[in-house]
């Protein structure tokens, strides 16, 4: 079973901290993906990674960055958190064989920038 | 502009009945479609997707149809099951433009019993 885990559930930081948000995949996927879940908006995609030091921009990279240095491992960051930056993030993982559409989720992590 | 719509945020239905939830599309490229559930305070995971080769998958109580004239996919559970309650998101790819995923803003499933 495909096990995609969040380093957190939730998390309250305040308005300028820096915030780390780390996500982890045991089944030897490649592509890596960070999403910011708002109400009516659906899931958009801020960046992933399709291997080791590689990373692309998604549709709103603005205020992130991310950082892969372990093929498992996928961390979002956010240099200066912002009340905007107040949302639900989720990590995902997929890989290059003929499931690569397939995407497996985390749980999420709550974040609320006070 | 959202590439991918779901234009019910909600919809109410009765255990036992049908559940029709709609997506449409504007991207013509977009040639892999997927319907991802999701419960509160979870992850989405993953449901059923279909092909543009296709018109039809099943799976089921799910079956998930596409109309590639129209730009529209639906999905269809039938009988509805409270457990069904979720928010549902549909997803596009467009296979030669890599791997992601274009998701709509999702429908919220009531199923009452």
């Amino acid at each position: 079973d495909v096990k995609v885990t969040q380093s957190s559930r939730y998390l309250v930081k305040r308005t300028g901290e820096k915030v780390f948000l780390e996500c982890v995949q045991d089944m030897d996927h490649e592509n890596m993906f960070w999403y910011r879940q708002d109400p009516g908006l659906g899931l958009r995609l801020i960046y992933f990674s399709y291997d080791v030091k590689m990373k692309e921009k998604g549709d709103i990279p603005e205020g992130y960055s991310v950082s892969r240095e372990k093929k498992e491992r996928f961390s979002l960051i956010l240099e200066s958190a912002s009340t905007n930056q107040t949302s639900m993030y989720l990590c995902a993982s997929s890989s290059q064989g003929a499931r690569r559409n397939e995407q497996f989720f985390g749980p999420g992590t709550r974040l609320t920038v006070l | 502009d959202q590439q991918v719509k779901q234009n019910s945020p909600s919809l109410s239905v009765q255990e036992g009945r049908i559940s029709i939830l709609n997506c449409d599309y504007t991207n013509s490229m977009f040639d892999y479609f997927l319907w991802y559930k999701k419960y509160p305070a979870e992850g989405p995971t993953f449901l059923i997707s279909i092909s543009s080769i296709k018109d039809k998958n099943e799976d089921g109580r799910f079956t998930v149809f596409l109309n590639k004239s129209a730009k529209h996919l639906s999905l269809h559970i039938v009988p509805s099951q409270p457990g069904d309650s979720a928010v549902y998101f549909c997803a596009a790819s467009d296979s030669n433009a890599g791997n992601m995923l274009t998701f709509g803003g999702g429908t919220r499933l009531m199923v009452k019993p």
